[in-house]
């Protein structure tokens, strides 16, 4: 498709269980960002790739997340050892370099651990 | 200290009336770029209308309008002709060019949220 692809859309797991949250960003798009929204709350930064490298991942909440990109295309949000407190909406985005470009939004993965 | 900042947690508007979401941002970058997203209940964020820092004109996109005031560092988001599909959180956000002129993230504000009675 031309947007921002994300998956899984919903995914509902255990405490303690690991889950990889996948974003595949319109073709051609260099910068990508992860972003987590909780209910009824802002978004939250968590990292941004220009290519394949993360020059802002201060936003990491801890050690339990981790984000990659490959290839400069397609990236992995990797959340080890969930809690409940990481359920959330989280949100891909992507857009050419430059801060004059549109960014757009994949439509989340909605992480609930129970 | 907040970059982006809306004053506004909720607002109403009756259908077919305009009405404006307040916004003002920091930032000592003078190149940045000012972002609008809608997110209705369904939670995607829908990109409505961007100003630039230099851009000597408001940004227009349809029934939007930008109210960009530099000076004040301000950037209203007008609505015209309220719809009742309008009703959503809305959120602006701002991206710097940074030290290296490539930019970086996206920094948003806690939203409002517009509802459009009849």
């Amino acid at each position: 498709g031309a947007g921002v692809s994300q998956s899984p859309s919903n995914k509902v797991t255990e405490k303690g269980k690991d889950v990889e949250l996948r974003c595949d960003p319109i073709s051609g798009h260099t910068a990508l960002y992860w972003y987590r929204q909780s209910l009824g709350q802002g978004l939250e930064f968590l990292i941004y790739f220009q290519g394949n490298s993360a020059p802002d991942k201060s936003g990491l909440p801890s050690d339990r997340f981790s984000a990659e990109r490959t290839g400069g295309s397609v990236s992995t949000l990797t959340i080890q050892r969930t809690q409940q407190e990481d359920s959330a909406v989280y949100l891909c985005a992507s857009t050419r370099t430059g801060s004059g470009n549109t960014i757009y939004f994949g439509e989340g993965s909605w992480l609930t651990v129970v | 200290a907040q970059k982006i900042t809306q004053t506004q947690p909720g607002m109403f508007v009756q259908e077919k009336e305009a009405v404006t979401l307040d916004c003002t941002y920091d930032t000592s970058d003078p190149s940045y770029g000012l972002f609008w997203y809608k997110q209705p209940s369904s939670g995607e964020m829908i990109f409505l209308i961007y100003q630039g820092s230099y851009d000597q004109q408001n940004a227009t996109e349809g029934r939007y309008s930008l109210n960009f005031q530099k000076a004040r560092k301000s950037a209203n988001l007008v609505i015209s002709a309220s719809q009742l599909g309008d009703s959503a959180m809305y959120f602006c956000a701002m991206r710097e060019a940074g030290r290296t002129g490539t930019a970086s993230k996206l920094t948003f504000g806690t939203g409002t949220r517009l509802q459009v009675t009849l």
